[in-house]
């Protein structure tokens, strides 16, 4: 399986935006970058993905190096519920789509 | 739209009975459905891969006869687990994969398991 390295924790002030990053240099021409996020005691929740072009949704922004090896996941705004465990994931639709989790980065929000 | 259910949302059980936990796509088809667990402070580990109408993928180290899948229908999987033992109380979490051609995961708000 394809490896992504995250920091384990960052922090955030509230309304302040938020970058985390993510390390994939595996990463194979078929593999789509994924984010998902997990409140505590909740399931994940999709954030947002990504092949080659930057993305944006309503929750945040993706930005894909050119050499696609990295990635960044961008809030705008990060707001006090937006603290959660952010998880970068490579799916590999050649691979079943299946998720791999690795360890994530636990954001906190200073308000 | 895309909504996953688990049930039940929690359960408590004695060492040796089996548990059933159900996943259920809401409002979509979900050819294929995934099972995980969670164990405290630790991330999210894949079990098994279910498909609709044939025979579970079990990732390595998951025992398919201690964890029984069923997926029987486009919208409902189900996890048993039999002969339960504590070191089984865990998180376990679903996602429903949306069949429409984009491939999404949507995740189920999760069981926690205790076995007493």
């Amino acid at each position: 399986d394809a490896k992504t390295t995250q920091p384990n924790s960052m922090e955030s002030n509230e309304e302040e935006p938020v970058h985390l990053p993510c390390n994939h240099s595996t990463i194979s021409g078929t593999d789509y970058i994924h984010w998902y996020r997990q409140l505590p005691s909740q399931g994940p929740e999709y954030v947002i993905h990504g092949l080659t072009s930057n993305v944006n949704n309503r929750m945040a922004s993706l930005a894909i190096a050119e050499d696609r090896k990295s990635s960044t996941l961008i809030l705008h705004r990060a707001t006090l519920r937006d603290a959660a465990v952010y998880y970068c994931i490579l799916r590999d639709p050649l691979d079943g789509n299946k998720l791999v989790f690795g360890a994530g980065t636990i954001l906190r929000v200073k308000s | 739209g895309a909504v996953v259910s688990q049930h039940p949302s929690w359960v408590i059980c004695k060492s040796g009975t089996s548990v059933k936990i159900e996943c259920r796509s809401l409002d979509f088809q979900a050819t294929t459905m995934f099972w995980y667990r969670q164990f405290p402070k630790q991330s999210l580990m894949l079990m098994a891969t279910s498909n609709e109408g044939s025979k579970a993928t079990y990732e390595q180290g998951v025992e398919k006869d201690k964890f029984l899948i069923n997926h029987a229908s486009l919208t409902l999987s189900t996890l048993t687990v039999t002969s339960a033992h504590p070191e089984d109380s865990s998180f376990y979490i679903c996602s429903a994969e949306f069949s429409g051609g984009s491939y999404e995961q949507y995740f189920g708000p999760g069981t926690r398991l205790t076995v007493t």
